[in-house]
């Protein structure tokens, strides 16, 4: 049972470069999620989605997109990189609203962007 | 989402019991509180849940007073492994969000 997945591991960009990060979920969940989460500092809350078809806006969506075309999938956007986007990210999923049951966390995504 | 405070860091020793606060004076009648654990380079990871009173599991105990506008979570007998981040979050079930704050930094010595 994987969970959640998240892709790629690492990455590096250059400034204004574009990437997706996919994260995955083979638990049937309506609910996913995309942090962010800088040295030190907690996850912040990027987008996050209700389910398939729908996203919106988290604490911190400057710079973001993001698109749920399938249940299963959740895809994070950055169409032009920048050194603050540097971060590790972290995407969720949780069955139903999250604040009374669990949510399942991937193993996060180490971005540099130079 | 009712607001929540915690303290940054805390330091401890293996064998002890740990307790770790987080006040939620604006916490609504239909809030939960959660806990999740983060260790370093892993993402979160979901620890206990409560409405009132006291909720206990394999991990850890989790106290509500009555008047439930704090929280305290306890860890008994720690070990260098429980060293980790815990986050308290308080919401409920109309909450689509979950919004972490800075959490607890614990450290754990020999």
């Amino acid at each position: 049972n994987a969970g959640v997945t998240q892709t790629p591991k690492f990455r590096v960009l250059k400034t204004g470069q574009s990437m997706t990060l996919l994260c995955a979920q083979d638990m049937n969940h309506e609910y996913m999620y995309w942090y962010r989460q800088d040295p030190g500092m907690g996850l912040r809350l990027i987008h996050y989605s209700v389910g398939e078809g729908t996203t919106a806006k988290g604490e911190v969506p400057d710079g973001y997109n993001v698109s749920r075309l399938k249940k299963q999938n959740f895809l994070l956007g950055l169409e032009s990189a920048a050194p603050s986007q540097t971060s590790v990210y972290f995407c969720a999923s949780s069955p139903r609203r999250s604040m009374n049951t669990e949510a399942f966390f991937g193993q996060g995504t180490r971005l540099t962007v130079v | 989402l009712a607001k929540t405070t915690q303290p940054i860091s805390m330091d401890s020793y293996e064998g002890q019991e740990v307790n770790i606060t987080c006040s939620h004076n604006n916490i609504a009648t239909n809030d939960y509180i959660t806990w999740y654990q983060q260790f370093p380079s892993q993402g979160p990871r979901f620890i206990i849940q409560g409405y009132k009173t006291k909720v206990t599991n394999e991990v850890a105990s989790l106290f509500i007073p009555a008047d439930r506008k704090s929280s305290t979570l306890s860890l008994p007998r720690v070990s260098l492994s429980d060293t980790a981040v815990y986050y308290c979050l308080v919401g409920g079930h109309n909450t689509d969000k979950l919004i972490f704050g800075t959490g607890t930094r614990l450290q754990v010595f020999p």
